[in-house]
């Protein structure tokens, strides 16, 4: 079946930090790719996506390139704030009649000032 | 703005009691999801609905009820025989089932036990 595989957190950085969280995934077809986030106390909130091989989705400074070729989708970011400590959550969505989208288990990320 | 509302954001259950966590939404989407998240872990998918009036367990149904009867609506009922039911609880929908479409929640309830 498909999975999304994270790196382990918590990731702590300092302001100003460059931001990079490995994410990994297995599919049997041609998924669409996003990044959520989730602050403390919250919902996710779709953060960014791609649908096909070598889309590069952005937001908020925030980017990920979809890689077909290694099966992942790094999310990434060159100078993290405070304001960005929150979980992050890689996921997978393919086509199919009945197909549920597959999450990874989340990553913490703590911005230090 | 369209979106997804949960009620209450915090919900307290005595022993034997069931307790139902609402939740709406006006975004026209067909498909709706509920998910248990416990600390520091990721999302288990609780129950799914793709359409009215029909809907499938995920992984962790065990103690949980649910129906559909209006596209805007997937109420979760949290019953007694859920003997762990202390958990951050999040519904999300999807435009259609099927379409590789990103998910939006709602902002969860918190189920305590006292």
């Amino acid at each position: 079946g498909d999975s999304v595989t994270q790196m382990e957190g918590p990731v702590t950085l300092s302001e100003e930090a460059f931001l990079t969280i490995n994410c990994t995934y297995t599919a049997t077809g041609y998924p669409s790719l996003f990044w959520y986030v989730q602050y403390p106390g919250e919902g996710l909130q779709l953060l960014l996506k791609a649908t096909k091989a070598d889309d590069k989705g952005s937001n908020k400074g925030f980017e990920a390139t979809y890689r077909k070729e290694t099966t992942s989708f790094h999310l990434e970011k060159g100078s993290v704030q405070v304001s960005d400590s929150a979980v992050y959550f890689c996921a997978l969505s393919e086509t199919g009649g009945s197909y549920i989208p597959t999450f990874g288990r989340g990553t913490s990320l703590i911005v230090h000032p | 703005d369209g979106g997804i509302t949960q009620s209450p954001k915090y919900l307290f259950r005595k022993e034997g009691q069931n307790v139902t966590l609402s939740c709406e939404q006006n975004l026209n989407h067909d498909a709706m999801y509920w998910y248990r998240q416990d600390p520091g872990q990721g999302l288990r998918l609780i129950y799914y609905s793709q359409i009215v009036n029909d809907f499938q367990k995920g992984d962790i149904a065990e103690g949980y009820s649910v129906s559909r009867e209006k596209k805007e609506s997937f109420p979760l009922t949290v019953t007694s025989a859920q003997k762990n039911p202390t958990a951050f609880y999040l519904c999300a929908s999807s435009p259609r089932r099927g379409e590789r479409q990103p998910q939006h929640f709602g902002d969860g309830t918190r189920l305590s036990i006292l």
